[in-house]
């Protein structure tokens, strides 16, 4: 079984300054890693997903996560938001045995102040 | 195409009312989903389709009953709702069940009952 914890429910930050969203999950097996963004009274987009590989993974809208196998983390960066970012972040992982189930974490609300 | 499509966008129904809500995709994927989501909270999976047959209900209700007409459609028919079915349905869809693809989801249905 997985289990996947975002640390922050919330996280403010300046306009242009950088972020960093934080995920940790637990499992007995290996993880294919996802994160998603909802913005208000939307669904969910893929922002970016680790299979394999680079450890380094690069998505839409100049977002990066690093897998850290060793930390059993997913962590999401930014170098510098925008207003536009401005959304509920989610992480989520499918385990490599499982067919179907994406368990996911509580999300993160991403604040952007001016 | 890399839309999923759903209708309506917002829905009002009544405890004794009969609705449905429909999904479409055409990106040839062959596993179908819908969610539940709460407010502030992460999406919680009702029921998948994989090549157009229910493979998983995760225990819902049998007021909310589910339909899969083809591989580009699916919908989800209501009946007798309590209030607390109000939320906002979402639909996805993934290329199979299985290892890393992702998925795609619909914009979502805001379902209130009154």
């Amino acid at each position: 079984a997985q289990s996947v914890t975002q640390l922050d429910s919330q996280v403010p930050v300046f306009e242009e300054a950088p972020v960093e969203l934080r995920c940790n999950y637990s499992s007995s097996v290996s993880v294919y890693l996802f994160w998603y963004v909802q913005y208000p009274n939307q669904g969910l987009q893929l922002l970016l997903k680790y299979l394999s590989g680079s450890t380094l993974v690069k998505g839409i809208n100049g977002f990066e996560a690093e897998f850290n196998k060793s930390q059993t983390s997913f962590h999401l960066r930014k170098p510098s938001v925008h207003i536009s970012d401005t959304a509920e972040y989610f992480c989520a992982v499918r385990g490599a045995d499982s067919n179907y189930q994406l368990i996911w974490g509580a999300g993160t609300k991403l604040i952007i102040k001016p | 195409d890399t839309e999923v499509t759903q209708t309506p966008k917002h829905l009002v129904m009544g405890m004794t009312n009969k609705k449905s809500l429909k999904c479409e995709q055409h990106m040839g994927h062959r596993a179908m989903y819908w969610y539940k989501q709460k407010a502030k909270k992460p999406p919680e999976l009702m029921f998948v389709y994989s090549y157009e047959k229910l493979s998983i209900n995760e225990s819902v209700p049998s007021r909310f009953s589910p339909e899969c007409p083809n591989s580009s459609l699916l919908n989800l028919h209501l009946h007798a709702l309590q209030p607390e079915d109000s939320a906002l349905y979402l639909c996805a869809s993934s290329l199979e069940r299985a290892g890393g693809t992702e998925a795609f989801f619909g914009q979502g249905t805001r379902l209130t009952v009154v």
